[in-house]
């Protein structure tokens, strides 16, 4: 079955500890995303790619890094420097089209203790 | 940068009222699509409106993008336990084609 698959779905780590979730796809999507949403909150975009070895920040790219060096995958590194990690992340892709839907993985719920 | 705002924040139903969500965009849209995400799920494509004034119906919902492309609404006829979740409309952002997402309105429907 074609998808969007994150992994783990929840993670549990220490303060001060770099973190990376992965984000695999098989849609054959040129663009992949990244989002954080908080409890009650909306999706905020931390990093996006429109094709392979290139991407851009979004809206709260701070304290995340991400890599693109294959098509089908996005992960995302949640670093030490992030000052409020814990969230639900969600990666998701589409097209490389204005009028494409987008795909989105189940999530990874982070909790740093 | 391009923002997207919804309102209600939130509302609450009787199972069998309608219920309308609006989106508004600081600048003209390309399109703009739905989505809905249940509780402790993710977002789910529901439909993309493209043409100014279009109007879209799926069953009980009906989705209108605005003569001047925007704002867009979402009403829902005789809400049901099933359709209790968040609805947000995303839009695509200037010459990037990142996603944004609006601020979303969560639905709650009492049965």
């Amino acid at each position: 079955d074609g998808g969007i698959t994150q992994s783990p779905k929840y993670l549990f780590r220490k303060e001060g500890q770099n973190v990376t979730l992965s984000c695999e796809q098989n849609l054959n999507h040129d663009a992949m995303y990244w989002y954080r949403q908080d409890p009650g909150q909306g999706l905020r975009l931390i990093y996006y790619s429109q094709i392979v070895n290139d991407f851009q920040k979004g809206d709260i790219a701070e304290g995340y890094s991400v890599s693109r060096e294959k098509k089908e995958s996005f992960p995302l590194t949640v670093t030490s420097a992030q000052k409020n990690p814990t969230a639900f992340y969600l990666c998701a892709s589409s097209i490389r089209d204005r009028e494409s839907e987008a795909f989105f993985g189940q999530g990874t719920r982070l909790t740093v203790v | 940068g391009q923002q997207v705002m919804q309102i209600p924040q939130y509302q609450h139903v009787q199972e069998g009222e309608d219920f309308t969500t609006y989106c508004n965009s600081s600048t003209t849209l390309s399109n703009i699509q739905w989505y809905k995400q249940r509780p402790g799920g993710h977002p789910v494509f529901l439909i993309q409106l493209v043409k100014s004034g279009e109007v879209k119906k799926q069953k009980r919902l009906t989705f209108q993008f605005g003569e001047a492309k925007k704002n867009s609404s979402l009403h829902i006829t005789a809400t049901q336990t099933t359709d209790v979740g968040t609805y947000f409309c995303v839009a695509y952002g200037g010459a990037t084609n990142k996603l944004i997402f609006g601020t979303g309105t969560l639905l709650a429907v009492q049965p």
